[in-house]
């Protein structure tokens, strides 16, 4: 099993609608989890953090983490073209490591 | 510009030769990562360091790879006799405190590395 394993898409979702990304890691002592955004040929955005079991919303964007599950989600609710991208989540696993997942790719059909 | 500063944006090199991509990281952050991207692929590891120190190189390839993080100046990574396979994106990242800390990492804008 992967430390952290994403559906890698890609993921087509209309204009408005609602995009759910999910995450699943492999440490359960894991304690900070991060959702990045990745535009083609630009570097990863830190666009959410989560650090306690339920959901933590930031404007159009929710991110949702269960620890017992090892299981992290982001949800993208009204959906704009511009929210396509690849979206990475990353988990420190072992102290010093980031482990990110392979990314899923989303697009946002107008 | 505050942020975490990388150059070249892009290098080529030829087989063989060496590769030497800088690294400054955010005001205020002390800890700085490089990770390497190939194309469809996620973001690895390389290495984890401070101010004259590598924290953590588990990710690093055993040969020609080489990270330094002086006292004075920007974070180095270094490739010697570059080959094929080593064509990627290379980012840097830099947080306020280590990993411990839970803290996030903010990205460079990561220097392409091509080589022919």
């Amino acid at each position: 099993q992967k430390e952290v394993e994403q559906n890698s898409g890609p993921l087509s979702v209309p204009e408005g609608a609602i995009a759910s990304l999910n995450c699943t890691y492999s440490d359960r002592v894991s304690q900070s989890f991060f959702w990045y955004r990745q535009y083609s040929g630009k570097s990863p955005e830190l666009i959410m953090s989560i650090y306690s079991n339920g959901d933590k919303e930031d404007g159009r964007f929710t991110a949702q983490l269960n620890k017992a599950s090892q299981y992290v989600s982001l949800l993208i609710r009204d959906s704009q073209p511009s929210d396509s991208a690849t979206y990475l989540c990353a988990v420190p696993i072992t102290g010093n490591q980031f482990y990110f997942g392979t990314g899923t790719s989303l697009t946002v059909i107008p | 510009n505050a942020g975490v500063m990388q150059n070249p944006r892009h290098l080529v090199r030829r087989r063989g030769q060496e590769a030497r991509l800088r690294c400054s990281p955010m005001k205020g952050h002390s800890h700085v990562y490089w990770y390497r991207q190939l194309p469809e692929e996620g973001l690895k590891f390389m290495v984890y360091l401070q101010k004259e120190n590598i924290i953590d190189e588990s990710g690093m390839p055993k040969e020609r790879f080489s990270a330094e993080f002086p006292k004075e100046g920007p974070s180095i990574l270094r490739i010697q006799q570059v080959v094929r396979g080593d064509s990627a994106a290379y980012f840097c990242a830099s947080s306020p405190r280590g990993q411990g800390a839970n803290q996030p990492q903010h990205f460079g804008d990561g220097t392409r590395l091509s080589i022919l």
